[in-house]
């Protein structure tokens, strides 16, 4: 099984400011990673997928970045709305894995 | 719009099996791939499996021994079962659209607490 850890377990960063979450696959995962946003009480959404691209409706403020075992997710902008739990995944073998989450909260 | 909906008891008592079902509307369950995933209280996030309408069905390693997915397209809507539950299964599950495993819509989840 690929274990995906995430840094760090929690950012605080100031709205309108530049946030960075990291994400390390204990193998190569090529560019199969996906991002996930979770807001308190809600069902995770797709973010980004294939490392990059970004999902239907996702604001250009978020982008993703990396190869193989790193990768990294930007939130260029922090809107009040993005303060959440940030999670990647891979899905380059199954069984399909996710991070334990960045919670990105205010500072 | 693609919608899903879990439906199923809340509570589910230690040896006994959890049953959940999901509900597609706004697409054809006949397409995509369909999954359980779950989130213990305060936890990550768990992919138990998913099941393709006519072929494929996948299970996490960790729970293969106790979990069946199935799809019945007549109904839209597919299933999960895990057998022999502890208090380690209780968790939110979710139902959820893959596709090349992305998972591109979620069910709102449905909380379960295996306890006697």
């Amino acid at each position: 099984e690929i274990v995906m850890t995430q840094t760090p377990a929690t950012l605080s960063v100031s709205p309108g400011e530049r946030a960075t979450l990291s994400c390390r696959a204990s193998q190569s995962v090529s560019s199969s990673l996906a991002w996930y946003q979770q807001r308190p009480g809600q069902a995770p959404r797709l973010l980004i997928y294939s490392t990059s691209n970004r999902a239907t409706g996702i604001p250009v403020s978020f982008s993703g970045s990396g190869s193989g075992t790193e990768f990294t997710l930007t939130i260029s902008s922090l809107q009040s709305e993005d303060f959440a739990v940030y999670y990647c995944q891979q899905y380059h073998n199954w069984p399909y894995t996710f991070g334990q989450g960045t919670k990105l909260e205010i500072k | 719009q693609v919608q899903l909906q879990e439906s199923g008891p809340g509570l589910v008592k230690p040896s006994e099996t959890l049953s959940l079902t999901c509900s597609v509307s706004g697409g054809s369950i006949t397409s995509y791939n369909w999954s359980w995933i779950r989130q213990p209280p305060g936890k990550g996030l768990e992919w138990i499996g998913y099941s393709f309408y006519r072929g494929t069905t996948k299970y996490n390693p960790s729970l293969q021994s106790r979990v069946t997915i199935s799809v019945d397209p007549s109904k839209n809507q597919f299933s999960l079962k895990v057998t022999s539950v502890t208090a380690a299964d209780t968790a939110r599950y979710y139902c959820a659209r893959g596709m090349a495993g992305i998972i591109d819509y979620w069910g709102q989840g449905t909380l379960v607490t295996v306890s006697s």
